[in-house]
């Protein structure tokens, strides 16, 4: 039963301090997708990449969020400095790029800054 | 730009069925998409229409007009573990996808 998996699944922080967040994508899948929710904001894209490339950062807040592939079972999220506005669940999904309109979640990772 | 809009809430009784509606304004359209996700849970994909008309998937069936730019998602039969929040997602690009806000599903008994 493929899966996306993500870790931490909860992580609670302190402002400043960096968080960093994995996932791992379903073997075969060519696309990654970085995705946060709020109750206020909803699902907001904040990174794509296709076969590891960076295609679409434009939701991410550059000057502290980068996200990275370093191979193609491992993608992360990194905030440095974490703010508690960053407080959400960020979720991975992965697909394919001839049918990225399915996509396939991970169980998110719930991140606390205070 | 783009945008969605779907009711917020709805409620349904179980066994009952249930029609839950999505109009949409944007620029470029590939496809309307339909995710579930349940509370605490990861949004899992329902269906997906890019051509106008009707696609089923057992108790669900999602229905698309381009010219409307309107979409509908249908429940039937409902039961009570199909209460969950139920996103239409625009397909914006090759490669964008844009999330409604989601309507919040109650089936009672």
């Amino acid at each position: 039963d493929a899966r996306v998996t993500q870790t931490p699944r909860h992580k609670v922080t302190e402002m400043g301090q960096e968080v960093t967040m994995r996932c791992q994508p379903i073997l075969g899948h060519n696309t990654v997708f970085w995705y946060r929710q709020t109750m206020m904001q909803g699902l907001e894209l904040l990174a794509y990449f296709r076969n590891r490339a960076p295609l679409d950062d434009s939701g991410m807040p550059k000057d502290r969020f980068s996200a990275e592939m370093p191979d193609a079972t491992l993608a992360t999220l990194k905030i440095q400095p974490s703010e508690p506005r960053d407080s959400a669940v960020y979720f991975c999904a992965s697909g394919l790029d001839e049918a990225h309109y399915e996509q396939y979640f991970g169980p998110g990772t719930r991140l606390t800054v205070t | 730009g783009q945008s969605l809009e779907q009711p917020s809430e709805v409620t349904a009784v179980e066994g009952a069925i249930v029609q839950i509606n999505c109009t949409y304004q944007t620029s470029g359209f590939y496809g309307l998409s339909w995710y579930q996700q349940h509370d605490g849970g990861a949004p899992t994909f329902l269906s997906y229409n890019a051509l106008d008309g009707l696609e089923e998937t057992g108790r669900f069936s999602s229905f698309l007009s381009r010219s409307d730019s309107y979409g509908y998602l249908l429940l039937q039969e409902l039961q009570m573990k199909d209460s969950a929040s139920y996103f239409c997602v625009l397909r914006t690009g090759a490669n964008n996808l844009f999330f409604g806000t989601g309507t919040r599903l109650t089936v009672i008994p």
